[in-house]
């Protein structure tokens, strides 16, 4: 079955770097693009943006550039998401996603949640 | 950019009653890419409705989505205690592409 699990919960302080990361599983991984979803603490979800497993090429939703990294290791099935110079407004869940059919987003990860404090 | 405003807020309802769901989008959409999620906390949102009106795998028949153009309504037909949650409408655009979502309908028990 179709799984996506997310590494562990991350406390950092501003400044920081982190990378979290998003293994698939039960399917061919570079058939589908994973896109990232941040739900700050007790917010809506906003979507982040995607990354084609296919090509590599990331695709950055407006207030995502910059300090935003989408990655891949296909060899481990692997997405990752790398935030630079985190701030404590980064502080939220980060969900991995990718559809089942064009235009929605089925199968999800667990959530990482990031808190950012000093 | 398409933007999506969901009603009401909040809606407060009783077990076995019928919740209705609003979703509008600023300018017409497709229905092919409307979908609608339910998110129960301490979880990842769930797929309920994808093409504005199609269920997904394993979503009771209780729930339906219907609407086009800039209008969208989900509507549960009887609350169950487990369907007390927080529910988001999203629209992808296929021509960017990006995933845009409202800013969610929050049913709770009255």
């Amino acid at each position: 079955q179709v799984q996506l699990v997310q590494s562990g919960f991350e406390l950092k302080k501003p400044g920081a770097s982190v990378k979290i990361s998003c293994k698939a599983s039960g399917y061919t991984f570079t058939d589908y693009a994973v896109s990232w979803v941040r739900q700050a603490p007790g917010q809506g979800l906003e979507w982040m943006g995607r990354i084609s497993t296919n090509t590599g090429n990331p695709a950055y939703a407006q207030g995502f550039t910059g300090r935003f990294v989408f990655s891949l290791d296909t060899s481990v099935s692997t997405a990752y998401l790398q935030i630079s110079s985190v701030k404590t407004e980064d502080t939220a869940m980060y969900y991995c996603a990718r559809k089942l059919v064009s235009g929605s987003l089925y199968y999800w990860g667990q959530g990482t949640l990031l808190t950012v404090s000093s | 950019e398409i933007v999506l405003t969901q009603s009401p807020g909040t809606l407060s309802l009783s077990p076995g009653e019928r919740a209705t769901l609003s979703c509008r989008a600023s300018q017409s959409v497709s229905s092919t890419y409307l979908a609608w999620y339910q998110q129960k906390p301490g979880q990842a949102p769930r797929l309920l409705v994808y093409g504005a009106s199609s269920r997904a795998t394993g979503i009771p028949d209780r729930f339906s989505g219907s609407g086009s153009g800039t209008d969208f309504t989900l509507t549960i037909s009887r609350l169950e205690p487990e369907d007390f949650a927080v529910y988001y409408c999203q629209h992808y655009s296929p021509s960017r592409p990006s995933f845009t979502f409202g800013g969610g309908t929050k049913v709770e028990i009255k």
